[in-house]
């Protein structure tokens, strides 16, 4: 149980384009869902926190202008990494949290390796 | 300042035991969490902990001492598999993951 599925699992793209990534809890309901950046050799660095129906919440110094997300259903949660930069290039890692228990684990999509040329 | 302190590399032999420790100063508590962490993979669950003591689950073992602010993964019978990078997590008062920065454990033959 509690698999999390996140696609693409690799993009490769011009400097200038939109990508958009999604993160879909498979067989539970993720009231909140995460999405963290991870650089080689270093640890995750949360990106943003959302909360089905509301408005994301997003650390400080990451632009929500930049990396926009969308969690539309219990189960569906979305970036997208606007006009991306060669300096975007990173490990993208969404996760998901079921119900509002705090013992609940997050469980972790796979990642998308997104490489800006 | 919130903190999780734990090695940054550690080195150890097929078939022997490892102990890989973390220590936090959080402004609250509400469990800790162990994750194994292949390269260029995604993190996986391990183990939770909000109570003292040791929980077990096969060849892993993660052991918590709250008033230390100090917890530890143990890792028996190590096989090649094992070698990856080991997080340690700590929900605050807030609920929110505070990320160690991980321990990269090789395992040699």
């Amino acid at each position: 149980g509690a698999v999390v599925s996140q696609h693409p699992s690799r993009v490769i793209c011009k400097s200038g384009t939109s990508v958009k990534i999604e993160c879909r809890s498979l067989d539970f309901q993720a009231t909140t869902m995460f999405w963290y950046r991870q650089f080689p050799k270093q640890s995750l660095m949360l990106m943003a926190t959302s909360n089905e129906g509301s408005k994301a919440t997003y650390e400080q110094g990451v632009e929500k202008d930049k990396f926009l997300i969308n969690h539309a259903s219990l189960t569906l949660s979305t970036l997208t990494v606007t006009s991306a930069h060669p300096e975007d290039s990173s490990f993208y890692i969404c996760s998901a949290q079921e119900g509002e228990d705090g013992n609940q684990p997050q469980h972790f999509g796979d990642g998308t390796r997104l490489s800006i040329l | 300042g919130q903190n999780i302190d734990q090695p940054t590399e550690m080195t150890a032999t097929e078939g022997a035991i490892v102990q890989i420790n973390c220590t936090y100063q959080t402004s609250g508590f509400n469990g800790l969490f162990w994750y194994q962490q292949h390269a260029g993979e995604a993190p996986t669950f391990l183990s939770y902990n909000v109570l003292d003591g040791l929980e077990e689950k096969g060849r892993f073992s993660s052991f918590l001492s709250r008033s230390k602010g100090y917890s530890y993964l143990l890792l028996k019978e190590l096989q090649m598999k094992d070698s990856a990078s080991y997080l340690c997590a700590v929900r605050d008062s807030n609920y929110q993951l505070i990320w160690g920065a991980g321990t990269k454990l090789i395992i040699k033959p």
